[in-house]
């Protein structure tokens, strides 16, 4: 089955960026989008078609992809951006079932 | 302003059925360029997508779960559900349904908005 291949965790100092990445085979022909999940919190849309921010999403928030790797940029990080961040892109093959990857703990030290 | 809600039983024993309902409300689940997911999060793991209904009615599901899901709606209650047989303490879990949102003849999609998401919890 397909695999999106994110690293377990990242940690910055506030004010840092942090930078998650994002990995898979199909990334070249497919977008792949963004979520932030706090405890006991639904998941929140940050980043979709590759670098495209919602509304209401801070502009510290980027996003860019590049090959076979997605990566989703903060610039300045903030204490309330610690989170689990989950990256999501479809299989490539039938009729494109979606997929998320492993997920990301950002750590703000 | 597009909301989404779970119910259901939080709890339910081994071999039987999950019933869950997602009530979408400020929108219609049988238009636009959308469909209907639900997507699930066992306690300390990641996320894991279930399956889908478009507005034609039409379903895809999770390979590995394909053989015991089910998604269907009521389009006059605005109302889509899911069902998942014989389950068992691995699907014990948060289930969230969201509204994929696609691009016509772009592949893939996107979930927005997310609702909050209900506990289900598998025991006897």
């Amino acid at each position: 089955s397909y695999e999106l291949t994110q690293p377990p965790s990242v940690s910055v100092s506030p004010g840092q960026t942090a930078r998650i990445t994002c990995s898979g085979d199909a990334l070249p022909k497919l977008y792949v989008h963004w979520y932030q999940k706090k405890p006991g919190q639904a998941p929140v849309l940050v980043m979709y078609q590759d670098n495209e921010r919602p509304s209401g999403i801070p502009e510290r928030f980027s996003g860019s992809s590049s090959g076979t790797t997605g990566t989703l940029t903060i610039s300045g990080v903030q204490a309330e951006d610690e989170a689990d961040y989950y990256c999501q892109s479809a299989d490539s093959s039938g009729s494109y079932q979606e997929v998320f990857g492993g997920g990301t703990k950002l750590t703000v030290l | 302003q597009l909301q989404l809600q779970e119910s259901g039983p939080g709890l339910v024993k081994p071999s039987q059925t999950l019933s869950l309902t997602c009530t979408v409300s400020g929108g219609s689940i049988s238009s636009g360029t959308y469909y209907w997911s639900w997507i699930r999060q066992p306690a300390g793991k990641g996320l894991e997508w279930i399956g889908r209904i478009y507005t034609s009615g039409s379903t895809d599901y999770n390979p590995s779960l394909k053989s015991r899901v089910s998604i269907f709606r009521d389009t006059s209650r605005n109302h889509f559900f899911l069902k998942l047989s014989a389950v068992t303490a691995a699907d014990t879990a948060v289930y969230y349904c969201a509204r994929g949102i696609s691009v016509f003849g772009v592949p893939g999609s996107w979930f927005d908005p997310w609702g909050q998401g209900t506990v289900v919890t598998v025991s006897s």
